[in-house]
């Protein structure tokens, strides 16, 4: 009941073009979900976030959405550029903060020429 | 942003040894988390910290495979005990700032 899962495991997207990921959870106490960025060798860093209390949140190129009903959310890149390159996961908390996250099992990102 | 530094940023250890993670944040910090990344996967939660108490284990983590320390509000060890080459994977260290989590460079460690 604590799994989030991610898909796809890993996409190519042409520059410029929309990099889409999913995310999808059973624990219906998760209360903050958050997506990270991780490049080799470095640890994730915050992309943006959203609490069930919104259905969307944007941030410059980046969108989630999230579904309460279907216990989904994803992320959006527009406008993907060779630098997004790099892994990117999904989490979920539901001490409402980013305490005690769990991981999506992450999704490797290539944006070509 | 917390900045969080790690040491060492990578080792190679015998089998059946043991190495100690510290972790130091810049600023003071209520709780500190360790997670384990093993090679190509996701992060698992390995343990809370909060100082002046024991640490919180989650499931299939235990305080003798991995003792932890939190002597004060900007620092905390991780002990990875009794090595295997099971435990080769990347340590980090994360705390909960303004209510983000942001993450140390990890520790790579590899078992031989």
């Amino acid at each position: 009941q604590q799994q989030v899962k991610q898909s796809p495991q890993s996409l190519i997207v042409q520059k410029g073009g929309i990099s889409i990921i999913n995310c999808a959870y059973e624990n219906t106490a998760f209360d903050y979900f958050p997506w990270y960025q991780q490049f080799p060798g470095k640890g994730p860093a915050l992309l943006i976030a959203i609490r069930p209390d919104v259905s969307e949140k944007k941030e410059g190129r980046f969108t989630i959405s999230f579904n309460k009903s279907a216990k989904q959310f994803s992320l959006h890149i527009m406008d993907s550029r060779p630098g997004d390159s790099a892994t990117y996961f999904c989490a979920a908390s539901h001490t409402g903060t980013a305490s005690k996250l769990t991981f999506g099992t992450g999704t490797r990102l290539q944006v070509t020429l | 942003s917390a900045v969080i530094s790690q040491k060492p940023s990578r080792d190679i250890c015998q089998r059946g040894t043991s190495l100690t993670i510290q972790c130091q944040v810049d600023s003071q910090v209520t709780m500190m988390f360790w997670y384990r990344q093993q090679p190509g996967q996701s992060l698992t939660l390995i343990a809370t910290a909060n100082q002046g108490s024991e640490a919180t284990y989650e499931s299939g983590f235990v305080i003798d495979k991995f003792p932890i320390s939190r002597p004060n509000l900007t620092f905390s060890t991780l002990t990875v005990s009794n090595m295997s080459p099971e435990d080769s994977s990347i340590y980090l260290c994360s705390v909960e700032w303004t209510y983000e989590a942001f993450f140390g460079q990890g520790t790579r460690l590899t078992v031989v």
